[in-house]
């Protein structure tokens, strides 16, 4: 079974500084997809970004970009010139099987320091 | 563009009482459909999901239930809550075909039962 892992509960980085969250993945599968969901303090779900597995070049929206390894099974987030409204629960989530339900990881709690 | 509403916001219900959630999606149609329920600094738990009018899977077995009376309707009901139904309850809906699908999520509705 398809398993998602995000390994670090809790995160803190300097205003305008680089962070990077971490997600490694179980899977048998040779095409997926990979997201990352932010979920600030209001509570609501927003999607980040999105990795086709077959797409070797790495996603990038603004300031966020993955940094993913197939063979590793590892799709890490990096947030550029971190702002305050980072401040928020990131989690990991993998679509590999076509049963139109993600695999979720247990999220990143992300602190940004001003 | 579509759009996902939920309500009530906020809910503070005592424990035997029943339970109404209402999640409708605007924009789209025959979307997949889905409760997740949410425990403070907590990962995301799958309830049910939907991918038709009256077609409804369970995930977790517990004393929820949820119906889909419309297209884009969800709904999430209790016939007598529990201490332990409290958290956050989160619908989303689905769109994309195979492993390319993506789930996009509503406000959410923080239940507190007393």
């Amino acid at each position: 079974a398809q398993t998602v892992t995000q390994s670090q509960p809790e995160m803190s980085v300097q205003e305008a500084e680089t962070v990077t969250l971490s997600c490694t993945y179980d899977t048998s599968e040779s095409d997926y997809y990979l997201f990352w969901y932010k979920q600030p303090p209001s509570r609501q779900m927003i999607l980040v970004i999105r990795q086709e597995a077959y797409k070797q070049q790495n996603a990038t929206e603004n300031r966020f970009s993955v940094n993913f390894q197939k063979a590793a099974k590892s799709f890490s987030l990096k947030i550029s010139d971190s702002q305050l409204g980072d401040a928020a629960m990131y989690f990991c989530a993998y679509n590999g099987d076509s049963n139109y339900q993600l695999i979720w990881g247990a999220g990143t709690k992300l602190i940004i320091k001003p | 563009s579509q759009t996902i509403h939920q309500w009530p916001a906020t809910l503070v219900q005592p424990v035997g009482s029943p339970l109404s959630l209402e999640c409708t999606v605007e924009g789209t149609s025959n979307p997949n459909l889905y409760w997740y329920r949410q425990a403070a600094g907590r990962g995301l738990q799958l309830l049910f999901y939907s991918v038709g009018i009256g077609q409804i899977s369970s995930e977790v077995p517990q004393n929820l239930s949820a119906s889909r009376p419309q297209d884009r309707q969800f709904i999430l009901s209790s016939k007598k809550l529990l201490l332990s139904d409290s958290g956050f309850y989160l619908c989303a809906w689905g769109r994309g075909q195979g492993i390319s699908y993506e789930q996009y999520f509503g406000p959410g509705t923080r239940l507190t039962v007393t």
